[in-house]
C-alpha cells in the first residue's frame, strides 16, 4: 500500500509570492490534515479535510488555506509569503473519524519550503 | 482542552543503555496516546499507541510505553539503544474516535554515543 505522497519536496520562494503544496493520501483514508514544523514553535496543526469540507482549523492568519478533493487529495496554499513562513509542512491521512479510528495518523515526509 | 509535555528537550545515551524519554499529558477525555519518531528530514512514523486497552504498550524497534492514569504519563523506554535510534521524538495526545486536533509535545531529540 502506498504512503502519503508529498509533492514538491523542496522548493524556494521569495517574499510577497505565494506557493500551493499538494498531498495525496493513503488510499481509503479520506480524512487529510496539515502541519507546520518550525525549530521555534515544534508542530502546529494548521487545518483538517475531510469529504472535501474543512473540519477543523489552527490559529493561522487567512494567508493559509486548504482544500480537498473528491478523490481525497488535498492541496494547501500560502498567498503572500514571508520569512517566518519558512517550514517543512507536513501532511498526514487517517481513517474516517469512528468506524475503530484509534486517531492514527500517517505523516507524509513533507515539503520543506524556504522563503527568502 | 488538552496538552502535552515532554519533560526533556535532549536525552544523550550510549550504544546499548536504556532509553527514557518523558511525556505528561492533560485530558479532558479519555485520551488516545501516541509516540511518533522522526528522523532527519522525515515524516513521522508512528512507534506506539495507547487507545484504553493494555496499559503497558508494546510498539516497534524495542519500544515500549506504559500509560499511568495516576500520574498523567506516557514515558517511553527501549531497554537498549542502537546508533540508529538516533532522532527526534514526539509525545501526541488525541481524543478517541471523532474528529479532534492532535496536541503535539515539543519532541525529545535523542542522541546515542557509540
Amino acid at each position: 500500500k502506498a504512503g502519503v505522497t508529498q509533492t514538491p519536496r523542496y522548493l524556494i520562494k521569495t517574499r510577497g509570492q505565494q506557493v500551493t503544496l499538494s498531498c495525496s493520501p493513503i488510499s481509503g483514508h479520506r480524512s487529510v490534515s496539515w502541519y507546520q514544523q518550525t525549530p521555534g514553535q515544534g508542530l502546529q496543526f494548521l487545518f483538517e479535510y475531510f469529504s472535501e469540507t474543512q473540519r477543523n482549523k489552527g490559529n493561522f492568519p487567512g494567508r493559509f488555506s486548504g482544500r480537498q478533493f473528491s478523490n481525497s487529495r488535498s492541496e494547501m496554499n500560502v498567498s503572500t509569503l514571508e520569512l517566518g513562513d519558512s517550514a517543512l509542512y507536513l501532511c498526514a491521512s487517517s481513517l474516517q473519524p469512528g468506524q475503530g479510528n484509534t486517531g492514527e495518523l500517517f505523516f507524509g515526509e513533507g515539503s520543506r519550503l524556504t522563503v527568502l | 482542552a488538552q496538552s502535552v509535555t515532554q519533560l526533556d528537550s535532549h536525552v544523550s545515551v550510549s550504544e546499548g543503555t536504556p532509553v527514557l524519554l518523558r511525556c505528561n499529558y492533560s485530558s479532558s477525555y479519555s485520551p488516545s496516546l501516541f509516540w511518533y519518531v522522526q528522523h532527519p528530514n522525515k515524516g513521522l512514523q508512528l512507534l506506539l499507541k495507547y487507545t484504553s486497552a493494555a496499559t503497558l504498550v508494546k510498539g516497534i524497534n524495542g519500544f515500549e510505553a506504559e500509560f499511568k492514569k495516576s500520574e498523567t504519563s506516557f514515558h517511553l523506554t527501549k531497554p537498549s539503544a542502537h546508533m540508529s535510534d538516533a532522532a527526534e521524538y514526539f509525545c501526541v495526545v488525541g481524543a478517541s474516535g471523532g474528529s479532534y486536533i492532535p496536541t503535539f509535545g515539543r519532541g525529545t531529540s535523542l542522541i546515542v554515543h557509540p
